[in-house]
């Protein structure tokens, strides 16, 4: 059973297009983060969804659109896609707390062409 | 504002060979602090955290790592190497202000074992 799933697993596509990356996980946790990881393997925070209400906004392009329909499963919907997006995107989730353990997701190796 | 700072990039060793990533920190309040590690082309898995209990945490696979608050560090060591040991290794930090659960990483620093 696969805790925090996401797809796709791979996405290419082309610049100015406009792609959805979708994550489920399966551990009852309440919160639910996006994180990006670029060329030289940085990892930065995104967005977070705490009970489908979002509770961290980092400073992302407003072309960066989450979604949460439910507690399970936190969507990113990217328009206009730029060379720069360019990236690793992994989905996490945890119980909301400080010292709670975030169980990362695999994965989408986003390439922008 | 928070921050960690992994020193070293790349870290070589041979197999058998002491393990040593270091790991400090910057936080006004006391931090909770972890270590996760990256096989390639997989997901962040956690190996260990401090959370405010012993300063001296035992992790998965061997690893454990010391919180030293006067040296504002949480280094991570394992006694002997393994050649399933190499992978990318990120040390974070909680943000406790805003109680979010949000982490703050480290460049990472990868790990290479030699035979």
């Amino acid at each position: 059973d696969t805790a925090v799933s996401q797809t796709p697993k791979y996405l290419v596509t082309q610049m100015g297009n406009d792609k959805s990356i979708k994550c489920e996980q399966n551990l009852g946790h309440d919160t639910m983060y996006w994180y990006k990881q670029d060329s030289k393997k940085f990892l930065k925070i995104m967005f977070s969804y705490n009970n489908k209400e979002l509770i961290i906004n980092e400073t992302v392009p407003n072309r960066f659109s989450p979604k949460s329909p439910d507690k399970a499963h936190l969507n990113l919907h990217i328009n206009s896609l730029e060379l720069g997006d360019s990236a690793v995107y992994f989905c996490a989730s945890s119980h909301l707390g400080q010292g709670e353990t975030q169980y990362f997701g695999p994965g989408t190796r986003l390439l922008v062409l | 504002a928070q921050s960690v700072t992994q020193l070293g990039s790349h870290v070589s060793v041979s197999e058998g060979a002491l393990v040593l990533l270091r790991c400090n920190y910057s936080s006004s309040v006391p931090p909770y602090l972890f270590w996760y590690v990256q096989y390639p082309n997989q997901g962040l898995q956690l190996l260990l955290k401090y959370t405010s209990a012993a300063t001296l945490v035992k992790g998965i696979n061997g690893f454990e790592a010391e919180f030293k608050k006067s040296e504002t560090s949480f280094h991570l060591t394992k006694p002997s190497a393994h050649m399933s040991d190499a992978a990318e290794y990120f040390c974070a930090v909680s943000d406790p202000p805003s109680n979010t659960g949000k982490l703050i990483f480290g460049q990472g620093t990868t790990l290479q074992v030699k035979p």
